[in-house]
């Protein structure tokens, strides 16, 4: 069973923190990895992708990918309450096209 | 940018009928999905399709169908909708060539009395 796991939170962080929001993969060959925002009520907005080892960086995300580890990282710089809302973690497995969701990280920013 | 637009926001329909969800890109793209997402159980996929008249089954196939006749539209068909499928209907689309982001409609959330 190829998996995805994120911790379900809420992870609560306060305005201008970092927020770090992880996600780990079961299968090895994995080579494409995304990070979606999804706000109640709304669906998947696609913030970062990356499909190679280290860091990736648009404007206040960084996106960490460690394929030795199997883990994929979000960071989310100079947090502010509009950022409040669940992450998702996404996999593309080895032989397949499909992505594999994880069940999201609920982020709260207070102020 | 990526515009994925869905037929309706949200929709009721009664145990018994059969209901039409449509899914229209604007990038040309060759790659369309239908997902349900249920608190809990995450995102699944239901069908997918790699091009024009081509389809996959997903995870969750029992009691869907579904149509693609042009490329930019693919529609998930409910043959006989029953309260077991009242939940948030997704479409996402996606390229080839390289490029494997997924992009979703806004979503339809489907409720069956």
């Amino acid at each position: 069973q190829k998996e995805v796991e994120q911790n379900s939170g809420p992870l609560s962080v306060p305005e201008g923190a970092i927020a770090s929001l992880n996600c780990t993969y079961s299968d090895r060959g994995s080579q494409s990895f995304f990070w979606y925002r999804q706000y109640s009520g709304k669906s998947p907005e696609l913030i970062m992708f990356i499909y190679s080892n280290g860091d990736k960086e648009d404007g206040r995300f960084t996106a960490q990918l460690n394929k030795a580890s199997q883990y994929v990282s979000l960071l989310i710089r100079d947090s502010q309450p509009s950022d409040s809302a669940t992450y998702l973690c996404a996999v593309i497995p080895s032989g397949t096209y499909k992505y594999i969701f994880g069940t999201g990280t609920r982020l709260k920013v207070l102020a | 940018d990526v515009k994925v637009t869905q037929s309706s926001r949200y929709l009721v329909k009664r145990t018994g009928e059969k209901v039409f969800l449509e899914c229209v890109q604007d990038m040309d793209h060759e790659n369309m999905f239908w997902y349900r997402q249920d608190p809990g159980l995450g995102l699944r996929l239901i069908y997918f399709s790699y091009d024009v008249k081509m389809k996959e089954k997903g995870d969750i196939p029992e009691g869907y169908s579904v149509s693609r006749e042009k490329k930019e539209r693919f529609s998930l068909i409910l043959e006989s909708a029953s309260t077991n499928q009242t939940s948030m209907y997704l479409c996402a689309s996606r390229g080839t060539g390289g490029s494997y982001e997924q992009y979703f409609g806004p979503g339809t959330r489907l409720t069956v009395t």
